[in-house]
C-alpha cells in the first residue's frame, strides 16, 4: 500500500500554463515534501510543508511555486506559469514524527512543458 | 552544502554476483535512507540506517556515520534488481528537514 497517491501520474501543458500537483496521504501526517527529478539527474529538494505551513524551501522553489493544503487532506503544487525547464517528475513524500524523520515517497506526477 | 557522493556510477552485473554500492558523504548527517527507483521511477525504500548494519533478504546495508560513508550490498543478484541506487542523507535546518540525494548508481542485471 502506498504511503501517499499522486495525481495525475503524467501531464502533458503546454509552456505559461499553470499546472496543479496533487499528493493525497493515507493516513493523517504532519510532515510533506516536494521533490522533483529532471530526467536522468538527481532528485532535488523543493519544499518542506509542517502543520500546514511551509517551513523550509530550496531556492529552486521560487515565486512561480505555492503549495498549500486546500482541504486539510489534499496536498498540492502549484507552478503558475510553467517553463520548458519545469519538465520533470515532481515527488510528494511523506515524513514521520517523533524525531524518525524517514521519508516516504509517492509515485510521482511526470509533468511534461511543451 | 553537503556533498553526497555514489560509486560506482553504472554497474552491470550477470544474474547471480553480488555488488557492493558505495555512498560518501561531505559531513556530518543526521540520517541515511537508500532507495530503489525502478524502471517506473518510483522511489522505494530500502533502508533507514543512520549507523549500524540493516539487513532485509538479499539486500543490506551498513553505515559508519564517523567516517561518512555507507554501503549496500546486492547478493545474489536478480534481473528486477535492476534499477537506479540512491542514497539520501537528511539534514535538519531550522524549521524543518530535507534529503539530499546523491546522483545515484545505475543497475543492470543481464539474466
Amino acid at each position: 500500500e502506498p504511503e501517499v497517491t499522486q495525481t495525475p501520474s503524467h501531464q502533458v501543458t503546454q509552456m505559461g500554463q499553470e499546472v496543479i500537483l496533487r499528493c493525497v496521504p493515507i493516513s493523517n501526517h504532519l510532515y510533506f515534501y516536494w521533490y522533483r527529478q529532471i530526467l536522468g539527474q538527481k532528485v532535488e529538494f523543493l519544499v518542506s510543508f509542517y502543520n500546514n505551513e511551509i517551513s523550509e524551501k530550496s531556492e529552486i522553489f521560487d515565486d512561480q511555486f505555492s503549495v498549500e493544503r486546500p482541504d486539510g487532506s489534499n496536498f498540492t503544487l502549484k507552478i503558475r506559469s510553467t517553463k520548458l525547464e519545469d519538465s520533470a517528475m515532481y515527488f510528494c513524500a511523506r515524513g514521520t514524527s517523533g524525531g524518525h524523520y524517514e521519508q516516504y515517497f509517492g509515485p510521482g506526477t511526470r509533468l511534461t512543458v511543451t | 552544502g553537503i556533498q553526497v557522493e555514489q560509486s560506482p556510477p553504472d554497474l552491470i552485473l550477470q544474474e547471480g554476483a553480488n555488488s557492493t554500492l558505495r555512498c560518501n558523504f561531505s559531513d556530518s548527517v543526521n540520517n541515511l535512507q537508500w532507495f530503489h527507483q525502478n524502471p517506473w521511477g518510483q522511489l522505494i525504500n530500502l533502508f533507514y540506517i543512520p549507523s549500524g548494519t540493516k539487513q532485509n533478504g538479499r539486500l543490506s546495508a551498513t553505515t559508519v556515520a564517523t567516517e561518512r560513508y555507507s554501503l549496500l550490498y546486492i547478493s545474489s543478484s536478480q534481473t528486477t534488481d535492476s534499477g537506479v541506487y540512491f542514497c539520501a542523507v537528511l539534514l535538519y535546518m531550522e524549521y524543518g528537514n530535507k534529503l539530499v540525494f546523491g546522483a545515484g548508481t545505475i543497475l543492470r542485471v543481464k539474466s
